[in-house]
This record gives structure tokens, C-alpha cells and sequence, in this order.
């Protein structure tokens, strides 16, 4: 089992601010990372896969890193607009078997 | 774009009947997942699928749940004798490889034991 943690738990941010948010992981043993993009009612979307120490993904505005050294990984949102408002998920897997490890998740709200 | 989808989205069950939920994978994909939030918690893996077979389970995934792929494009998870803490939402995904690929999740089913 990889413990995964997730911070802030939620945030709230003015349209046009920047954000990140942090996942944290066990490295030992660690494989990939995953983001997902949770709306209300709908089902988690896949942002991104990460597996190499200091990957960069990029999608829009949105961008994550991966450190599996210390085990981190950083989401960023530039210029948050109303839209970005949903929980973003982060889940691991470990070398050698593909079930997804999630986070809590952050709940992002972003004011118009 | 080919989704993951999931029937019903609301199953409301009486505490140890058996229930059946439904998941129509992404037709290309060849893994297959179901995972479940109990409220207020983590999402939390079941078991993943591959080939016809169980390829992972947790712990959670006890004799009392079993899958099935019986006809090549649903993808079954059925709980024998449901208890009280099995209401949960429950989630499908499906992935065209296993490693380096995003999971694609259904919009999951609502399961509530009275």
C-alpha cells in the first residue's frame, strides 16, 4: 500500500491568480504518478502521467513535476479561471503492479 | 471522445442482497478496474483485470465480490451479500496498457445498502 497525501485539503483563489498544490508519496518502490481533474457529477479526468525524476508535463495552463527522490510531485494552474474550479486527484503505483494509490484530493474554487 | 460508461448511477439495495453494477469499458482498451470512495475517504483501488482474469486485488476485495467480463464489452462487479458498508460510489476505469497509460474512469454508481 503507498500512503499518498495531498495539500492543501482545499483553497479558494481569485480568477487570474496562479496556484499550486502538492502530492507526496513513498519513493521507495514508487513507478508513476497520475493527476486527475475531478468535477462535481462527472467522472475523474486524466491530466497527466509522470514516471522519471524531474519530469515536466504541460496541458493549457496547467503543469505538474515529479521529484521521486524525495517524493513530490507539484501541480501548477497559471491564471485560474472559474472553469479550473473542481478536485484534483493525484494517485501513485508501484513498480510492478498498475492499481492507483489516490490522494484526498484538493478541492480548488475559484472567484470570479 | 470514447468514454467509460456505468449503469445504474444510483443502485439503492436492501442489506445482504446481491447486487450487479455494470461498466461498458473503452472498446480498445485491455485493462480493466473498478475502485470505490466511501464517503469522505480516498478513493480506493478493488481489483484490475486483464485477459480474462483477476490480474490485482486488495484487500477489500473479499469472496464476497466477483467480476466478470461476460460478453467482451461489459465488465461486471458483483457483491453477493451486500452489507451496510459497502455503500459507496463505485468507479470503472479502463486502460490500453498498463504502465505509462492514464486510467479512463466511468462516472460511477452510487451504491446504497439500507
Amino acid at each position: 500500500i503507498l500512503n499518498v497525501e495531498q495539500s492543501p485539503q482545499s483553497l479558494h483563489v481569485q480568477e487570474g491568480d496562479s496556484t499550486n498544490f502538492t502530492c507526496s508519496f513513498p519513493s521507495s518502490n514508487f513507478y508513476a504518478l497520475h493527476w486527475y481533474r475531478w468535477e462535481t457529477a462527472k467522472s475523474p479526468e486524466a491530466l497527466f502521467v509522470m514516471t522519471l525524476n524531474g519530469d515536466e508535463k504541460k496541458k493549457g495552463r496547467i503543469s505538474a513535476t515529479l521529484n521521486t527522490k524525495e517524493g513530490y510531485s507539484y501541480l501548477y494552474i497559471k491564471g485560474s479561471q472559474p472553469e479550473d474550479s473542481a478536485t484534483y486527484l493525484c494517485a501513485a503505483t508501484q513498480t510492478g503492479a498498475n492499481n492507483l494509490f489516490f490522494g484526498t484530493g484538493t478541492r480548488l474554487t475559484v472567484i470570479p | 471522445e470514447p468514454e467509460v460508461t456505468q449503469t445504474p448511477s444510483h443502485q439503492v439495495t436492501q442489506m445482504g442482497q446481491e447486487v450487479i453494477l455494470r461498466c461498458v469499458p473503452i472498446s480498445n482498451h485491455l485493462y480493466f478496474y473498478w475502485y470505490r470512495q466511501i464517503l469522505g475517504q480516498k478513493v480506493e483501488f478493488l481489483v484490475s483485470f486483464y485477459n480474462n482474469e483477476i490480474s490485482e486485488k486488495s484487500e477489500i476485495f473479499d469472496d464476497q465480490f466477483s467480476v466478470e467480463r461476460p460478453d467482451g464489452s461489459n465488465f461486471t462487479l458483483k457483491i453477493r451479500s451486500t452489507k451496510l458498508e459497502d455503500s459507496a460510489m463505485y468507479f470503472c476505469a479502463s486502460s490500453v496498457d498498463r504502465i505509462n497509460q492514464p486510467q479512463h474512469f466511468g462516472d460511477g454508481t452510487r451504491l446504497s445498502i439500507l
